[in-house]
């Protein structure tokens, strides 16, 4: 079954430096791989997506992630975070049932930004 | 513009009472899904719809309840059977493989 680990629930960060969200998945099929953004009494809203292709993906705010098989992750990373990241990250992977999409998400790692 | 629009935003229920959280979307999907979300436990999946009229169970099923009688609408009662249903619930679509369109969520204390 398909299953998705995020390491660490909290990520701490100054403002500027290097942000990098852990994601591991484990998946018996090529797997499509979503990050989510959740802010504060809010839903979830679509940060990237890997289907198929290039493996390094390009998603809003900055925000990047790199599919890679051999070592079943697929990581959210940010060359220089701002206050205004401050949120929870969820990682998902998509189960694919006679095409129809399930998504399996990860418990989710809060990233903190302090000035 | 298209999305999910969930109502109430909050919503307070007494022991032993019913209470629905509406879901509407206008994108035109045609799959739905409810959401619990718990702090530090991820999302968790109540109930999910393919097309109107039917609709499948999750992992946590038990003490809610749902319908789908139009394509737009997918409404989530959480019962009195339900003994623990304070948590944040969200409401999502999708259209194939591009990830779903989330509300902005409903969150219910019991009082």
């Amino acid at each position: 079954a398909q299953s998705v680990t995020q390491l660490g629930s909290h990520v701490s960060v100054s403002e500027g430096a290097l942000v990098l969200l852990r994601c591991n998945y484990s998946s018996s099929v090529p797997p499509y791989l979503f990050w989510y953004v959740q802010y504060p009494n809010q839903g979830l809203q679509l940060l990237l997506k890997y289907t198929t292709g290039a493996t390094l993906v390009k998603g809003i705010n900055g925000f990047e992630a790199e599919f890679k098989k051999s070592e079943t992750s697929f990581h959210l990373t940010k060359p220089s975070a701002h206050m205004s990241d401050a949120a929870e990250y969820f990682c998902a992977v998509s189960v694919m049932n006679t095409g129809f999409q399930k998504l399996v998400f990860g418990t989710g790692t809060r990233l903190l930004v302090s000035p | 513009d298209g999305g999910i629009t969930q109502s109430p935003k909050y919503l307070f229920r007494k022991e032993g009472q019913n209470v629905t959280l509406s879901c509407e979307q206008n994108l035109n999907h045609d799959a739905m899904y409810w959401y619990r979300q718990d702090p530090g436990q991820g999302l968790r999946l109540i109930y999910y719809s393919q097309i109107v009229n039917d609709f499948q169970k999750g992992d946590i099923a038990e003490g809610y309840s749902v319908s789908r009688e139009k394509k737009e609408s997918f409404p989530l009662t959480v019962t009195s059977a339900q003994k623990n249903p304070t948590a944040f619930y969200l409401c999502a679509s999708d259209q194939g493989y591009y990830g779903y369109t989330f509300g902005s969520g409903t969150r219910l204390t019991v009082v």
